[in-house]
């Protein structure tokens, strides 16, 4: 069965520095991927995607995440964080069944960007 | 303005009292579904609708019905509610699925004594 795993639940780190969120997702049939980002007493927003092409992808608030085949890895980074990325980030992968495209959601990492 | 909207926010309700949780999308998506969300565990997927009177239950379906009579409306029917269904519950729209990014209401609290 398909499923996707977020390693760290929890993820605190000083205002400035780098960070990675890391996904791995198991599946033997292509996938489309995708980061969301829940801020407190919202729904999800999504953050960026891989549909195909360029392994590296961008979002527009200096996000990025690269889609490694081999490694079924899709760790989401940031060089510089600010206090407004405190919130809850999940990985997301979309898998192909009989009849129509699965969702598996990731069970989420929660990055605290502390001052 | 694109969205989805959910009724109510919150709500704290009695075992065994029927509830229903609207949700509507303004989009003319195709797609929606029902997640309910715990922790450590994420998003698991409760219902979902491909179309107007097309509707399938994911990986959590028991206690649950919807209904898709429009296309816009994809309301949560809890028939007798209990207490290991207090949850964050979303509803979520997209155009299609698989590539297509999905959009997400702010969320209805439940709570079930």
């Amino acid at each position: 069965a398909q499923s996707v795993t977020q390693l760290d639940s929890q993820v605190p780190v000083f205002e400035e520095a780098p960070v990675e969120l890391r996904c791995n997702y198991s599946s033997s049939v292509s996938v489309y991927l995708f980061w969301y980002v829940q801020y407190p007493n919202q729904g999800l927003q999504l953050l960026l995607k891989y549909l195909s092409g360029s392994t590296l992808v961008e979002s527009i608030n200096g996000f990025e995440a690269e889609f490694n085949k081999s490694q079924t890895s899709f760790h989401l980074r940031k060089p510089s964080v600010h206090i407004s990325d405190t919130a809850e980030y999940f990985c997301a992968v979309s898998v192909r069944k009989t009849s129509y495209d699965k969702v598996i959601f990731g069970p989420g990492t929660s990055l605290s960007v502390i001052p | 303005e694109a969205q989805v909207t959910q009724n109510p926010r919150y709500l704290i309700t009695v075992t065994g009292k029927k509830l229903t949780v609207t949700c509507s999308q303004n989009m003319n998506h195709e797609y929606m579904s029902w997640y309910r969300q715990d922790p450590g565990l994420g998003l698991r997927q409760i219902y979902y609708s491909m179309n107007v009177e097309v509707t399938d239950k994911g990986d959590v379906p028991e206690g649950y019905k919807v209904s898709r009579k429009e296309k816009r409306n994809f309301p949560l029917i809890l028939e007798s509610p209990s207490p290991n269904q207090t949850s964050l519950y979303f509803c979520a729209s997209s155009l299609g699925w698989g590539n297509q990014p999905q959009h997400f209401g702010d969320g209805t609290r439940l709570s079930i004594l």
